[in-house]
C-alpha cells in the first residue's frame, strides 16, 4: 500500500534551520509529485511547495522563496524539506503529500503523518 | 495568487441534517477544485476531486458541484463521523491555495 512516513518531531531555536524527511513506499516514487503543506496550531492548511522527483524540479510559494528547499533522493524514495531562518511563526505540523494529476489539475490522495516543528527562543 | 474563501467558517448541525459548504475562488479555476476533510490531530483526507468526482471509498452522502469560481460541498445526511473541518483547495495554478476551513460541529 502507499505510505509516506515522515521524520520525528523537532524543537529548534529562533534563527536555526530544520530538515523534515518523507520516505515513500508502495508506488513508483518518480511517477508522482510531492507537496509540502503546513498547519500552524489551530490554523488552516498552507502550501509551501512541491517537487517532481523524476526531474528534481521544484515550485515554491512566493512567501517561502529563499527559505525553503525541497529535494528528493530516488535511491531511497525519499523527499526532504529544509526551512531556514526559523521564527516562532514557523511552529507548525509539516506534511508531505502525494499529488495525482487529472487533466489540467491535480489533487492530493495520500499524506504523511505530519511532523511537528516547534520554534522557540 | 488565487484566494479561496469558504463560508461559513463554522457550522452547527445535527445528525441527519443536510449541510452545504461553499467555496469561492478569486478568479476562474474551471473545475480544478478539491475538498478535504480533516479530523483533530490527523492529516487531511480527500473527499472530492475536480469539483464533483467522489474519491474511492468516500460515502455517497458527500457530493460536490460547481465550476468557474463558485463551488459547493454537500453532505446529504450528516453522520456522527462527519463532524470535522473541511477545506477546499484549488489546483488550477501554483501556489496551491486552500480555503480557510469550515468547522462542522454537533448542535
Amino acid at each position: 500500500q502507499v505510505l509516506l512516513v515522515q521524520s520525528g518531531a523537532e524543537v529548534k531555536k529562533t534563527g536555526a534551520s530544520v530538515k523534515v524527511s518523507c520516505k515513500t513506499s508502495g508506488y513508483t516514487f518518480t511517477g508522482y509529485f510531492i507537496h509540502w503543506v503546513r498547519q500552524a496550531p489551530g490554523q488552516g492548511l498552507e502550501w509551501l511547495g512541491w517537487i517532481n522527483p523524476n526531474t528534481g524540479g521544484t515550485n515554491y510559494a512566493q512567501r517561502f522563496q529563499g527559505r525553503v528547499t525541497v529535494t528528493s533522493d530516488t535511491s531511497v524514495n525519499t523527499t526532504s524539506m529544509d526551512l531556514i531562518r526559523l521564527t516562532s511563526d514557523d511552529t507548525a505540523v509539516y506534511y508531505c503529500a502525494r499529488d495525482i494529476r487529472r487533466g489540467s489539475g491535480s489533487y492530493i490522495d495520500f499524506w504523511g503523518q505530519g511532523t511537528l516543528v516547534t520554534v522557540s527562543s | 495568487d488565487i484566494q479561496m474563501t469558504q463560508s461559513p467558517s463554522s457550522l452547527s448541525a445535527s445528525v441527519g441534517d443536510r449541510v452545504t459548504i461553499t467555496c469561492r475562488a478569486s478568479q476562474t479555476i474551471n473545475s480544478n477544485l478539491n475538498w478535504y476533510q480533516q479530523k483533530a490531530g490527523k492529516a487531511p483526507n480527500l473527499l472530492i476531486y475536480t469539483a464533483s468526482s467522489l474519491q474511492t471509498g468516500v460515502p455517497s452522502r458527500f457530493s460536490g458541484s460547481g465550476s468557474g469560481t463558485d463551488f459547493t460541498l454537500t453532505i446529504s445526511s450528516l453522520q456522527p463521523e462527519d463532524f470535522a473541518t473541511y477545506y477546499c483547495q484549488q489546483s488550477y495554478s501554483t501556489p496551491r491555495t486552500f480555503g480557510q476551513g469550515t468547522k462542522l460541529e454537533i448542535k
